[in-house]
């Protein structure tokens, strides 16, 4: 399974854009990329998911670069329960999804 | 549409108990599949469901086991429960467990072991 790299943290302003990077050098073709998030003592929330192209919903955008070995989370607008851990995670068909450390995310006023 | 029920909440044994843990899957899914987390080795995949058959399992004793019913519901058992076991438990339900398909958690249940 290919592996992903995140920073371990990073801060953002109440109301600016969060740009969260996930680094997936080893992936393959058939292998989506997706963001879920944890608040303490809560089960992960699915965020977003995509294969190749960019996705937005109402939560976020994913930006996946065109070699695919990078991607991109924004929260447009980043509000203080925004504060989470975020996890990149880039699972084959058919697999489960092993989830690395993450990236803790503090939304400051 | 209610979300992936995990019963109980909380749970506390001892060890050489064993325990079982139920999971109520979104409805329309058929996918099942556990978790364990801990401060120290995060989230780790523990056993994957889909139509009452074991489709994938990751890397865990076999004191650890599952089943899924007819109704898709599942329920995951700890046999002789070792200090270690002490962990938040996921399970997450989707459609059919296809890569495209996002998994749904519950909020979990946090095992604990005296």
């Amino acid at each position: 399974d290919a592996k992903t790299t995140q920073p371990p943290s990073m801060d953002c302003a109440e109301g600016r854009a969060a740009n969260l990077p996930c680094n997936h050098s080893t992936i393959s073709g058939n292998e989506y990329v997706y963001w879920y998030r944890q608040i303490h003592s809560q089960g992960p929330q699915y965020i977003i998911h995509g294969l190749k192209n960019n996705e937005t919903n109402e939560m976020a955008s994913l930006i996946i670069t065109e070699d695919r070995k990078s991607s991109t989370l924004i929260l447009p607008h980043a509000t203080l329960r925004d504060t989470a851990v975020y996890y990149c995670i880039v699972r084959r068909i058919n697999n489960d999804m092993r989830f690395g450390a993450g990236t803790r995310l503090t939304v400051k006023p | 549409k209610a979300g992936v029920t995990q019963t109980p909440r909380y749970l506390i044994k001892t060890r050489g108990q064993q325990v079982t843990l139920s999971c109520s899957p979104i409805s329309g899914h058929r996918s099942v599949s556990w978790y364990q987390q801990t401060p120290g080795q995060g989230l780790q995949f523990l056993f994957e469901y889909f139509s009452e058959t074991q489709r994938n399992k990751g890397n865990f004793p076999g004191r650890f086991s599952g089943r899924q019913f007819s109704n898709s519901r599942s329920e995951m058992n700890v046999s002789t429960l070792e200090l270690g076991d002490s962990a938040l438990y996921l399970c997450a339900s989707s459609l059919d467990g296809g890569g495209n398909q996002p998994q749904h958690f519950g909020d979990g249940t946090r095992l604990s072991i005296l």
